[in-house]
Order: C-alpha cells, then structure tokens, then sequence
C-alpha cells in the first residue's frame, strides 16, 4: 500500500531556529510536494519537485528552502523560523509516466508551532 | 490563475441521508480531479480520482461526477453514517495541484 511519512506529529520551535521536516515516501514516486494548510486558506503549495536534485517554487515558497537529495526523500527547511510559519506541513507524492493522470498521496501531517 | 470553491463550507445531516457536496473550478483545462476526506490533525486521504475524459467514478458509497465544461464536480455520498463525519476536499489538477478550502461534514447519529 502506498505510504507517505513524515518524521513529526507535532514539533515546537523557537523564533529565528532553522528547522527541518522530513518526508519519505515508499512507492518510488518521482513527484514530491509540500503543502501548508490555514484555516480559511485552504492547502497552499510551498515547493515540489520532480526529480531528484530538482525542485521548484510552488505559490508561497518565501522564508522556505527544500532538499532532495535521494528520490525517496524530500526536505522542508524553514532558514529562520517565524511565528507566521506556524501552520500545518503536508507532504504528498506522485508517479510520474502519466503523471498528469496520477493521484496525490499525502502524509499525516506535521503540525508546527513557532514560539 | 485557477481558484476552486466549494459550498457550502460546513453541513450537518442525520444519519441515513443521502448528500451532495460541491467543488466548483475556474478554469476548465484540467487534468483530473482528485476528491479527498481529511479527519482532524490527519493528512488527506484520497476517495476518488476523476481524469478529465471521465464523467464520474463510483468507490462503495461514493459516487463522483465531472462537468469539465462548466467547472463543476460532485461528491454523493449515500446512505451517510457517522463515520463519514470529516472535511471533504476538492483539487483540480492544471500545472499544479489547486486545492478548495473544503466542506466540513458532521452526521449526527
């Protein structure tokens, strides 16, 4: 069955850390996004990529970096974190081929608080 | 750029019913739509996907349909059960992913 993890649940920081969200995904899927998700705002796209050592900006990517450095593995750093990143973090994944034609699969979520 | 919208945002229905939930795009070149169920502090499970040639797709209880050309999707849900009590998510697939802010959906037993 397809699995999308990420490392945390729950994390708490403090303002100006540099922070870090995993997500690992067991489906050798080419396609990895990271969302965040507000109240009102609905899911917003942070960054993806579509191939290992590739990435690209999604709609709100200021104040985030990403790194995927193995295809299985995409990484969400926060540079300085801020209170206004204080948020729900999804990450989903997709095939490619086809890819237009392919679901996304999320993780669980990782829900963050900055102090 | 592509907004999706879905009405209403919240909907609370006694057990048995039979209900609709809408998810309405702007743009109509998309290639599927993805229908989706997020409990609280979960992530999102995919219910259906629709490609942009289909007019609907049915799982269990659930019944999806398409109109491309009016940029209009439907979620039916029969026979609804309290567990079916979640929020309901819409994306549209163009360049990217495009997400509604969904419909929150209690079924009170």
């Amino acid at each position: 069955d397809v699995k999308v993890t990420q490392s945390s649940r729950y994390l708490v920081k403090r303002t100006g850390e540099k922070v870090f969200l995993e997500c690992v995904q067991d489906m050798d899927h080419e396609n990895m996004f990271w969302y965040r998700q507000d109240p009102g705002l609905g899911l917003r796209l942070i960054y993806f990529s579509y191939d290992v050592k590739m990435k690209e900006k999604g709609d709100i990517p200021e104040g985030y970096s990403v790194s995927r450095e193995k295809k299985e593995r995409f990484s969400l750093i926060l540079e300085s974190a801020s209170t206004n990143q204080t948020s729900m973090y999804l990450c989903a994944s997709s095939s490619y081929g086809t890819e237009t034609r392919q679901p996304q699969h999320f993780g669980d979520g990782t829900r963050l608080s900055i102090l | 750029k592509q907004e999706v919208t879905q009405i209403p945002a919240a909907l609370s229905v006694p057990e048995g019913e039979n209900l609709v939930l809408n998810c309405s795009f702007t743009d109509s070149a998309i290639y599927n739509l993805q229908w989706f169920r997020q409990d609280p502090g979960k992530g999102l499970t995919s219910l259906l996907l629709i490609q942009s040639s289909q007019r609907e797709q049915t799982s269990g209880r659930l019944n999806a349909s398409l109109d491309k050309s009016s940029g209009r999707s439907t979620l039916y849900i029969a026979a609804s059960q309290p567990g079916d009590s979640a929020t309901y998510l819409c994306a549209v697939r163009g360049n990217q992913f495009y997400f509604g802010t969904g419909t929150s959906l209690t079924v009170i037993p």
